[in-house]
């Protein structure tokens, strides 16, 4: 009955490579979330879908790419890795702007290691 | 510019005494505030939050928080506190500016520290 899951929930990898994150929500709700959580704990949104269309995109490199399949999806994919793209990153869903102001349910996060 | 400044990266209270954790803010237009609590190795937990009406705004295990917006602060409560506790504690505030968007800006933690 787990509300938000994301997969893989360690990821290690090599400095260039692609990798994908993926998130999913069974709470029915329109609304999902991307932030980055860095190592000094600082959290940030990186992007938003509200039922497949994205919504909020902060200023995030374009090797980060958002894909929401449909509204209890939304997966992270990130090309040619850095160094700097280590962090722990958190999926989050809420109900959509017209059901007021949703609250903001988190997944267990990624922690991702780039080597 | 919005934001929200937790102004101590640790508290430590004794079980059993009461805690508070400070949260400030600054937005245009009426605030909306949260708290959520992060366990090690775990996710954000949704504790509570303002929207409007009561200032004293109840939440899950105990906690609450005060609306003060005068000073502008969202301090969070509870009056007797537990080693379990213990946690990473963000304050976020809704950006004005996210239309009808729940765009959420977080403050950078607070540290709890429960000692028996």
């Amino acid at each position: 009955d787990t509300a938000v899951s994301q997969t893989p929930k360690y990821l290690v990898t090599q400095m260039g490579n692609d990798k994908s994150i993926k998130c999913e929500q069974n709470l029915g709700h329109d609304t999902m979330y991307w932030y980055k959580q860095d190592s000094k704990k600082f959290l940030k949104i990186m992007f938003s879908y509200n039922n497949k269309e994205l919504i909020i995109n902060e200023t995030v490199p374009n090797r980060f790419s958002p894909k929401s399949p449909d509204k209890a999806h939304l997966n992270l994919h990130i090309n040619s890795l850095e160094l700097g793209d280590s962090a722990v990153y958190f999926c989050a869903s809420s109900q959509g702007p017209g059901a007021g102001l949703g609250t903001q349910y988190f997944g267990p996060g990624t922690r991702l290691t780039v080597l | 510019a919005q934001s929200v400044a937790q102004p101590e990266d640790q508290v430590n209270v004794a079980e059993g005494n009461p805690l508070t954790v400070k949260c400030t803010y600054s937005v245009s237009g009426n605030p909306y505030l949260f708290w959520y609590v992060q366990y090690p190795n775990r996710g954000l937990q949704f504790l509570l939050k303002y929207i409007t009406g009561d200032n004293l705004v109840k939440g899950s295990y105990g906690f609450e928080a005060e609306f003060n917006k005068s000073q502008t602060s969202f301090h969070l409560k509870k009056p007797s506190a537990l080693v379990s506790d213990s946690a990473l504690y963000f304050c976020a505030v809704r950006d004005a500016a996210s239309g009808g968007y729940n765009k959420l800006i977080f403050g950078a933690g607070t540290r709890l520290a429960v000692h028996p």
